[in-house]
């Protein structure tokens, strides 16, 4: 079964938009985190924003932040004031229980582009 | 933040020969760290989790002969492909874990393309 879902493999926004990218996610874990990675056509994975699964509050990290509604299993990452140095793939990632071993396992992404 | 350096970024190699990639934290102590392959247009596949000191954990369908996982110290883990084929072509990026930041991140280094002519 599919741990981390990313339905949209790609999105399009216009320039200084914001964007929602989505992510669902699937566990029975009361303690797990939730990653969003942007990947450049460069290969290198960037650490955008995390969500702990125990954080009262959205996270947010500049124009990133995670609309994480634990009800519904969803981890949406939103970019405000898109950019054109935004377009990329990303990955939205979760980790499941508190120790430092455990591995990430990785959605299958969506691409965005960016328009000027 | 962190730095996880992983070299070569890119390699060329001849079927059958071994390539031996490198993943190093820079600036802190990583107990753990993840190599993972990555096909073109497609995510992440978690190859094995690298311990300091103690033999890697490898994921199901991946060959721990194929696949030679090193991690010798708490800065440094290397990923040897042996008799390289060209069906092992992919990228290649390793993270890393720093235990003092706690769980919160996982650094990636570059990757490594690797391509068996």
């Amino acid at each position: 079964a599919q741990k981390i879902t990313q339905t949209q493999p790609g999105m399009f926004v216009q320039e200084k938009e914001a964007v929602t990218l989505d992510c669902t996610y699937d566990t029975s874990d009361p303690s797990y985190g939730l990653f969003w990675y942007k990947q450049p056509s460069s290969g290198e994975m960037i650490f955008l924003i995390y969500q702990g699964s125990y954080d009262q509050q959205n996270a947010t990290e500049g124009r990133y932040s995670l609309n994480f509604q634990k009800a519904r299993k969803s981890a949406n990452l939103v970019i405000s004031a898109s950019q054109l140095g935004d377009s990329a793939m990303y990955f939205c990632a979760m980790r499941e229980g508190m120790d430092s071993s455990y591995k990430l396992i990785f959605g299958s992404g969506t691409r965005l582009l960016v328009r000027p | 933040g962190a730095v996880v350096s992983q070299h070569p970024s890119r390699v060329i190699c001849k079927s059958g020969t071994s390539v031996k990639i490198e993943c190093r934290s820079l600036d802190f102590q990583a107990t753990t760290m993840f190599w993972y392959r990555q096909f073109p247009k497609q995510s992440l596949m978690l190859m094995a989790t690298s311990n300091e000191g103690s033999k890697a954990t490898y994921e199901q369908g991946v060959e721990k002969d194929k696949f030679l996982i090193n991690h010798a110290s708490l800065t440094l883990s290397t990923l040897t492909v042996t008799s390289a084929h060209p069906e092992d072509s992919s990228f290649y990026i390793c993270s890393a874990r720093d235990r003092a930041r706690g769980l919160t991140e996982a650094f990636f280094g570059q990757g490594t393309r690797l391509t068996v002519v």
